[in-house]
């Protein structure tokens, strides 16, 4: 299988700040990485696909990028609705795996 | 709009079976692929199973195998999930979500499964 590590596990952001979230697969997935929020008590939304693709609907201040191994979701200038646990997903291969989630604060 | 609704939560007894649906709406049920998944605070977001468009292939990840059955009925748009021999490890919340070529790009609003004596 795929492992998918996150890093950090976990951040405070003020409003407005700029937020990276890294994930780093254990073998190349080329671009097929997609990225997921997840408020509490809500299932997970996707945000991302294709490592870099917004899926309609979401904010222009999410964005994605990375090939190959390394991938990084940005959030431009964070909003208080940002508060959530962000995934990473590959789907290169089967089993599809998630990475274990970056939970996001406002300060 | 894309709708996909989940069955309410269940309470199993170890060893024994639950079964689960997952009603859509809002797209046409026979062309996309429709996955299960599971979340648990211990093992995060898990993958769980596959089925394809007409209902007549299935892939299961590993650890499910020979305890897991996907199926799904055209005539009402609905999706299932079938889960054996429950244990305690089995309490999770379970999703449903639609394949968008390569992503999960509409999800289930979650089935607790709560396994135990």
């Amino acid at each position: 299988d795929i492992q998918m590590t996150q890093s950090p596990s976990s951040l405070s952001a003020s409003v407005g700040d700029r937020v990276t979230i890294t994930c780093r697969a254990s073998q190349t997935i080329i671009n097929y990485l997609n990225w997921y929020q997840q408020k509490p008590g809500k299932a997970p939304k996707l945000l991302i696909y294709g490592a870099s693709s917004l899926q309609s609907g979401v904010p222009s201040r999410f964005s994605g990028s990375g090939s190959g191994t390394d991938f990084t979701l940005t959030i431009s200038t964070l909003q208080p609705e940002d508060l959530a646990t962000y995934y990473c997903q590959q789907s290169y291969i089967t089993p599809r795996t998630f990475g274990q989630g970056t939970k996001v604060e406002i300060k | 709009q894309v709708q996909l609704v989940q069955s309410g939560a269940e309470v199993k007894k170890p060893g024994a079976s639950v079964r689960v649906s997952c009603k859509t709406s809002g797209y046409t049920f026979s062309s996309y692929y429709m996955h299960w998944l599971r979340q648990t605070p211990g093992q995060g977001l898990e993958w769980m199973g596959i089925i394809n468009p007409d209902g007549t292939n299935t892939a299961y990840e590993q650890k499910f195998q020979g305890r897991l059955t996907v199926t799904r009925d055209a005539s009402t748009s609905t999706l299932y999930m079938e889960l054996s021999s429950l244990r305690s490890e089995d309490t999770a919340l379970y999703y449903c979500a639609r394949d968008g070529a390569h992503y999960f790009d509409h999800w289930g609003q979650g089935t607790l499964v709560t396994v135990s004596s």
